[in-house]
């Protein structure tokens, strides 16, 4: 069955950088896409990035635009989404989500939080 | 950025009732490309709706989605226990958003 499994809570400093990984298993990693969505405390969905893991084509968010980066390892079926210049606004709990193809997000990994503290 | 607004905020209900939930977008949006999700607390999202009215695999067939154009629409035909969570509906467009939620609780 399809599964995607993230990394562990993180706490950051502002001004720091966090990188949060998602393991996909139980279908061909590089004939879906990814996306990263975020949920601050309380707060709704928000939509960060999408990246193809077939040839690593990316689109963000523009509110992101230079802050944050997804890639992908092909060889462990993992991707990653790394963000930079933490501030307290970005405490959040990150999720990877699969894209389905029907243009919807069809598995979601169990979220990773993300504490951003001085 | 397309903008997806949701109502009610709350929807309070009883079991066996029936829930309407509303999406409306700030302009039109694809039919194809209108999702609905269920987020119980502590939960990742799952996926209810995709193509405005196709279900995901697994999901029950209480729940049914219409609409087009910028009005959107679930609607859950007899509440469960287990229907009561927040719902998001989602466009995916080349900047995916989503609405704000509604949630559904208990009256």
């Amino acid at each position: 069955q399809v599964q995607m499994v993230q990394s562990g809570a993180e706490v950051k400093k502002p001004g720091a950088s966090v990188k949060v990984s998602c393991k996909a298993s139980g279908y061909i990693f590089t004939s879906y896409g990814i996306n990263w969505v975020r949920q601050a405390p309380g707060q709704g969905l928000e939509w960060m990035a999408w990246i193809s893991a077939y040839n690593g084509n990316t689109n963000y968010a523009q509110n992101l635009q230079g802050r944050v980066t997804m890639t992908t390892d092909t060889s462990t079926s993992t991707a990653y989404m790394e963000l930079r210049s933490l501030r307290s606004d970005d405490t959040a709990v990150y999720y990877c989500a699969r894209d389905s193809g029907v243009r919807a997000f069809d598995y979601w990994g169990q979220g990773t939080l993300v504490t951003v503290s001085s | 950025e397309i903008v997806l607004t949701q109502s009610p905020g709350t929807l309070s209900l009883s079991p066996g009732e029936r829930a309407t939930l509303s999406c409306r977008a700030s302009q039109s949006v694809s039919s194809s490309y209108l999702a609905w999700y269920q987020q119980k607390p502590g939960q990742a999202p799952r996926l209810l709706i995709y193509g405005a009215s196709s279900r995901a695999t697994g999901v029950p067939d209480r729940f049914s989605g219409s609409g087009s154009g910028t009005d959107f629409t679930l609607t859950i035909s007899r509440l469960e226990p287990e229907d009561f969570a927040v719902y998001y509906c989602q466009q995916y467009g080349s900047s995916p958003t989503f609405g704000q939620g509604t949630k559904v609780e208990i009256k």
